[in-house]
């Protein structure tokens, strides 16, 4: 039982390159969530997934696209990368909104 | 006023201190909390949730105060392993269950 896993941990992109960040849970949890967190900051919700084929945008969308593939994984993509998204970025999942999230390892994004 | 808000610290204590880290809300229909642990470039992990006036779990409590809208945590007998920050997260169940989360208060444990 893995948890929430996340690739990769770190990521070192060029201004205006593309990726995706990839998370699956195995836990049969119904809600995902992709966050950022930057020094000084509380995490913030960039977009959420209830369940399969539904998505929703959270505090801090600008930049990101989100596709929940099926109920374990929930992927994140950043079409054009810009130095303002260099940041930690987890994903978490939940049984439902609400409930306690549990954490991936977190990928460490650097854009320059 | 900020959703929650953490003293950031750091919260420097001798090992068998107890110490006692507060978060503001400013969401007064928030219901439910939750307090993480988060370990140097490690991601959250659960420590307490707190629903009703409070919760204990070991040397650890977790407190609400409704009406003054603040959760607390308590440790006692620190260890050196408590060593980390800790995230106070409140669910605004009135904006459809979206959590918050304070930047967290930072705890080193000295022998």
């Amino acid at each position: 039982n893995a948890g929430v896993t996340q690739t990769p941990k770190f990521q070192v992109l060029k201004t205006g390159q593309s990726m995706t960040l990839q998370c699956a849970q195995d836990m049969n949890h119904n809600s995902m969530y992709w966050y950022r967190q930057d020094p000084g900051m509380g995490l913030r919700l960039i977009y959420y997934s209830a369940s399969e084929g539904t998505t929703d945008k959270g505090e801090v969308p600008n930049g990101y696209n989100v596709s929940r593939l099926n109920k374990r994984e929930f992927s994140l993509r950043l079409e054009s990368a810009a130095p303002s998204q260099t940041s930690v970025y987890f994903c978490a999942s939940s049984e439902w909104r609400g409930n306690e999230q549990f954490f991936g390892p977190g990928t460490r994004l650097t854009v320059l | 006023r900020k959703e929650v808000e953490q003293d950031p610290g750091p919260f420097n204590v001798p090992e068998g201190a107890t110490v006692a880290f507060n978060c503001t809300y400013s969401n007064s229909a928030s219901q439910s909390f939750f307090w993480y642990r988060q370990d140097c470039r490690k991601e959250p992990k659960l420590l307490m949730s707190v629903y009703s006036s409070g919760n204990e779990d070991g040397r650890f409590t977790a407190q609400l105060n409704r009406a003054s809208q603040y959760i607390s945590l308590l440790i006692r007998d620190s260890k050196l392993s408590d060593s980390a920050t800790y995230l106070c997260v409140v669910n605004m169940e009135d904006n459809n269950n979206d959590m918050r989360f304070g930047a967290g208060t930072r705890l080193t444990v000295k022998p």
